[in-house]
Protein backbone atom coordinates (compact mmCIF):
# COMPACT_ATOMS: atom_id res chain seq x y z
CA UNK A 1 0.00 0.00 0.00
CA UNK A 2 1.53 3.19 -0.96
CA UNK A 3 2.29 5.70 1.75
CA UNK A 4 3.48 8.96 2.54
CA UNK A 5 4.38 10.36 5.84
CA UNK A 6 4.62 14.07 6.75
CA UNK A 7 6.66 15.51 9.81
CA UNK A 8 8.57 18.42 10.93
CA UNK A 9 5.62 21.18 11.22
CA UNK A 10 5.11 22.90 14.38
CA UNK A 11 4.82 26.87 15.51
CA UNK A 12 7.55 29.13 14.65
CA UNK A 13 7.85 32.93 15.34
CA UNK A 14 8.49 34.95 11.63
CA UNK A 15 11.98 35.01 10.47
CA UNK A 16 12.67 31.48 11.72
CA UNK A 17 13.06 27.94 10.19
CA UNK A 18 11.37 24.49 10.37
CA UNK A 19 12.77 21.20 8.33
CA UNK A 20 9.88 19.56 6.74
CA UNK A 21 10.41 15.53 6.04
CA UNK A 22 8.55 13.40 4.31
CA UNK A 23 8.84 9.24 4.42
CA UNK A 24 7.68 7.08 1.11
CA UNK A 25 6.64 3.79 0.76
CA UNK A 26 4.26 1.33 -1.43
CA UNK A 27 6.13 2.85 -4.68
CA UNK A 28 9.59 3.28 -6.32
CA UNK A 29 10.49 6.12 -4.63
CA UNK A 30 13.70 6.67 -6.71
CA UNK A 31 11.52 6.88 -10.00
CA UNK A 32 9.37 9.63 -9.39
CA UNK A 33 9.37 13.39 -9.05
CA UNK A 34 8.03 14.79 -5.91
CA UNK A 35 6.43 17.91 -4.58
CA UNK A 36 5.06 19.81 -1.79
CA UNK A 37 1.84 21.51 -2.23
CA UNK A 38 0.37 23.54 0.55
CA UNK A 39 -2.90 24.77 1.84
CA UNK A 40 -3.33 27.59 4.22
CA UNK A 41 -6.40 27.89 7.05
CA UNK A 42 -9.68 27.49 5.10
CA UNK A 43 -7.94 28.36 1.46
CA UNK A 44 -7.38 26.90 -1.28
CA UNK A 45 -4.18 24.58 -2.79
CA UNK A 46 -1.06 26.01 -3.79
CA UNK A 47 1.95 23.99 -5.27
CA UNK A 48 5.20 24.91 -3.33
CA UNK A 49 7.96 23.21 -5.10
CA UNK A 50 9.02 20.02 -7.07
CA UNK A 51 12.04 17.86 -7.70
CA UNK A 52 12.65 15.05 -9.99
CA UNK A 53 13.61 11.81 -8.72
CA UNK A 54 17.29 12.23 -9.83
CA UNK A 55 17.39 15.65 -7.83
CA UNK A 56 17.32 17.70 -10.59
CA UNK A 57 14.37 19.99 -12.47
CA UNK A 58 13.81 22.02 -9.06
CA UNK A 59 11.14 24.65 -9.05
CA UNK A 60 9.58 27.02 -6.34
CA UNK A 61 6.64 29.10 -6.81
CA UNK A 62 7.40 32.51 -6.75
CA UNK A 63 6.67 33.01 -2.88
CA UNK A 64 9.36 31.00 -1.31
CA UNK A 65 12.42 31.10 -4.33
CA UNK A 66 14.97 32.03 -2.03
CA UNK A 67 13.62 31.10 1.56
CA UNK A 68 12.37 27.37 0.65
CA UNK A 69 14.58 24.52 -0.70
CA UNK A 70 13.64 21.26 -2.08
CA UNK A 71 15.93 18.21 -1.49
CA UNK A 72 15.58 13.98 -1.23
CA UNK A 73 17.09 11.41 -0.38
CA UNK A 74 16.74 8.31 -2.41
CA UNK A 75 18.77 5.68 -0.21
CA UNK A 76 15.69 6.58 2.69
CA UNK A 77 13.16 7.07 0.28
CA UNK A 78 12.47 10.68 1.78
CA UNK A 79 12.03 14.42 0.45
CA UNK A 80 12.50 17.38 3.02
CA UNK A 81 11.29 20.91 2.74
CA UNK A 82 13.83 23.26 4.26
CA UNK A 83 11.68 26.51 5.14
CA UNK A 84 13.89 29.88 6.20
CA UNK A 85 12.80 32.82 6.99
CA UNK A 86 9.21 31.97 7.42
CA UNK A 87 6.42 34.75 7.03
CA UNK A 88 3.25 34.56 8.64
CA UNK A 89 1.48 33.83 5.44
CA UNK A 90 3.71 30.72 4.74
CA UNK A 91 1.23 29.47 7.53
CA UNK A 92 -0.24 26.03 6.21
CA UNK A 93 -0.97 22.54 5.91
CA UNK A 94 1.79 21.03 3.82
CA UNK A 95 1.80 18.20 1.74
CA UNK A 96 3.76 15.85 0.41
CA UNK A 97 3.08 14.89 -2.53
CA UNK A 98 3.49 12.02 -5.51
CA UNK A 99 4.09 13.64 -8.84
CA UNK A 100 4.73 17.19 -10.49
CA UNK A 101 6.75 15.79 -13.18
CA UNK A 102 3.97 15.56 -15.90
CA UNK A 103 0.70 14.31 -15.51
CA UNK A 104 -0.68 15.24 -12.27
CA UNK A 105 -0.42 14.93 -8.20
CA UNK A 106 -1.76 11.36 -7.72
CA UNK A 107 -1.03 11.01 -4.29
CA UNK A 108 -0.94 13.06 -1.40
CA UNK A 109 0.06 12.41 2.23
CA UNK A 110 -2.30 13.48 5.41
CA UNK A 111 0.09 16.64 5.71
CA UNK A 112 2.00 18.58 8.63
CA UNK A 113 0.71 21.44 10.04
CA UNK A 114 2.98 24.49 9.96
CA UNK A 115 2.18 27.69 12.29
CA UNK A 116 4.09 31.20 12.02
CA UNK A 117 2.91 33.78 14.75
CA UNK A 118 4.71 35.80 17.10
CA UNK B 1 1.68 32.65 -11.01
CA UNK B 2 -1.96 33.65 -10.86
CA UNK B 3 -4.41 31.01 -9.90
CA UNK B 4 -6.54 29.44 -12.19
CA UNK B 5 -10.79 30.81 -12.06
CA UNK B 6 -13.18 28.41 -10.80
CA UNK B 7 -16.82 29.29 -9.20
CA UNK B 8 -16.77 29.58 -5.61
CA UNK B 9 -19.91 27.40 -4.94
CA UNK B 10 -21.65 24.82 -7.22
CA UNK B 11 -24.90 23.06 -5.83
CA UNK B 12 -27.80 20.93 -7.39
CA UNK B 13 -29.72 17.87 -5.80
CA UNK B 14 -29.47 13.95 -6.13
CA UNK B 15 -29.43 12.50 -9.80
CA UNK B 16 -28.72 15.86 -11.37
CA UNK B 17 -24.97 17.05 -13.16
CA UNK B 18 -23.02 19.61 -12.75
CA UNK B 19 -20.44 21.09 -14.13
CA UNK B 20 -17.08 23.22 -12.62
CA UNK B 21 -15.28 25.35 -14.85
CA UNK B 22 -11.82 26.30 -14.54
CA UNK B 23 -10.47 29.37 -16.66
CA UNK B 24 -6.63 30.17 -17.26
CA UNK B 25 -5.08 31.58 -19.63
CA UNK B 26 -2.59 30.91 -22.76
CA UNK B 27 0.41 30.48 -20.12
CA UNK B 28 -1.52 27.25 -18.54
CA UNK B 29 -4.29 25.93 -19.74
CA UNK B 30 -3.85 27.61 -22.86
CA UNK B 31 -0.87 25.71 -23.66
CA UNK B 32 -0.84 22.28 -22.46
CA UNK B 33 -3.35 19.83 -21.86
CA UNK B 34 -1.97 18.43 -18.14
CA UNK B 35 -4.73 20.12 -16.41
CA UNK B 36 -6.29 17.36 -13.45
CA UNK B 37 -8.88 17.76 -11.04
CA UNK B 38 -9.19 16.55 -7.31
CA UNK B 39 -11.91 16.28 -4.86
CA UNK B 40 -11.18 17.30 -1.21
CA UNK B 41 -13.58 16.55 1.90
CA UNK B 42 -12.83 18.59 4.88
CA UNK B 43 -10.03 17.76 6.79
CA UNK B 44 -8.62 15.40 4.82
CA UNK B 45 -6.30 15.19 1.57
CA UNK B 46 -7.06 15.78 -1.43
CA UNK B 47 -7.84 12.84 -3.90
CA UNK B 48 -7.11 12.76 -7.86
CA UNK B 49 -10.26 12.36 -9.83
CA UNK B 50 -9.09 13.13 -13.52
CA UNK B 51 -5.57 13.67 -15.26
CA UNK B 52 -4.51 14.64 -18.25
CA UNK B 53 -7.94 16.69 -18.82
CA UNK B 54 -10.18 13.66 -19.45
CA UNK B 55 -8.43 10.88 -18.19
CA UNK B 56 -10.24 8.79 -15.17
CA UNK B 57 -7.77 6.98 -12.46
CA UNK B 58 -8.80 3.61 -11.70
CA UNK B 59 -11.37 3.19 -8.96
CA UNK B 60 -12.67 6.90 -9.78
CA UNK B 61 -16.56 6.38 -10.76
CA UNK B 62 -17.76 7.39 -14.49
CA UNK B 63 -19.86 9.95 -13.08
CA UNK B 64 -16.41 11.74 -13.52
CA UNK B 65 -15.62 13.07 -15.71
CA UNK B 66 -13.25 16.25 -17.87
CA UNK B 67 -12.52 18.21 -20.92
CA UNK B 68 -10.76 21.12 -21.98
CA UNK B 69 -10.88 23.93 -24.52
CA UNK B 70 -8.86 26.42 -25.24
CA UNK B 71 -7.77 28.35 -21.88
CA UNK B 72 -11.08 26.54 -19.90
CA UNK B 73 -11.20 23.07 -18.36
CA UNK B 74 -14.30 21.27 -17.06
CA UNK B 75 -15.63 18.53 -13.95
CA UNK B 76 -18.58 17.36 -15.11
CA UNK B 77 -20.28 14.95 -12.27
CA UNK B 78 -23.68 13.04 -13.60
CA UNK B 79 -26.01 11.32 -10.99
CA UNK B 80 -25.27 13.82 -8.01
CA UNK B 81 -24.95 11.32 -5.05
CA UNK B 82 -24.27 12.69 -1.34
CA UNK B 83 -20.98 11.55 -1.04
CA UNK B 84 -19.92 13.69 -3.97
CA UNK B 85 -20.61 16.86 -1.22
CA UNK B 86 -16.71 17.93 -1.38
CA UNK B 87 -14.37 20.76 -2.23
CA UNK B 88 -13.07 20.73 -5.95
CA UNK B 89 -9.93 21.76 -7.27
CA UNK B 90 -8.63 22.23 -10.96
CA UNK B 91 -4.82 22.22 -11.40
CA UNK B 92 -2.50 23.14 -14.52
CA UNK B 93 0.86 23.09 -15.65
CA UNK B 94 2.59 26.32 -16.61
CA UNK B 95 4.93 28.24 -18.25
CA UNK B 96 7.99 28.76 -15.88
CA UNK B 97 8.06 24.88 -15.03
CA UNK B 98 5.53 25.37 -12.21
CA UNK B 99 1.92 24.06 -11.32
CA UNK B 100 -1.07 26.50 -10.67
CA UNK B 101 -4.31 25.58 -8.63
CA UNK B 102 -7.22 26.93 -9.00
CA UNK B 103 -9.57 28.62 -6.00
CA UNK B 104 -11.92 25.33 -5.70
CA UNK B 105 -15.36 24.81 -5.85
CA UNK B 106 -17.46 23.89 -2.82
CA UNK B 107 -20.14 21.42 -4.46
CA UNK B 108 -23.48 21.33 -2.33
CA UNK B 109 -25.70 18.30 -3.00
CA UNK B 110 -29.02 19.56 -1.83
Amino acid sequence: EMQLVESGGGSVQPGGSLRLACVASGFSFNWQTMSWVRQAPGGGLEWVAKMKEDGSDVSYVDSVKGRFTISRDNARNSLFLQMNNLKVEDTAMYYCVKGGGGCCFDYWGRGTLVTVSS
Amino acid sequence: QSALTQPASVSASPGQSIAISCIGTSSDLGSYDLVSWYQQYPGKAPKLMIYEASKRPSGVSARFSGSKSGNTASLTITGLQAEDEADYYCCSYSHGNIWVFGGGTKLTVL
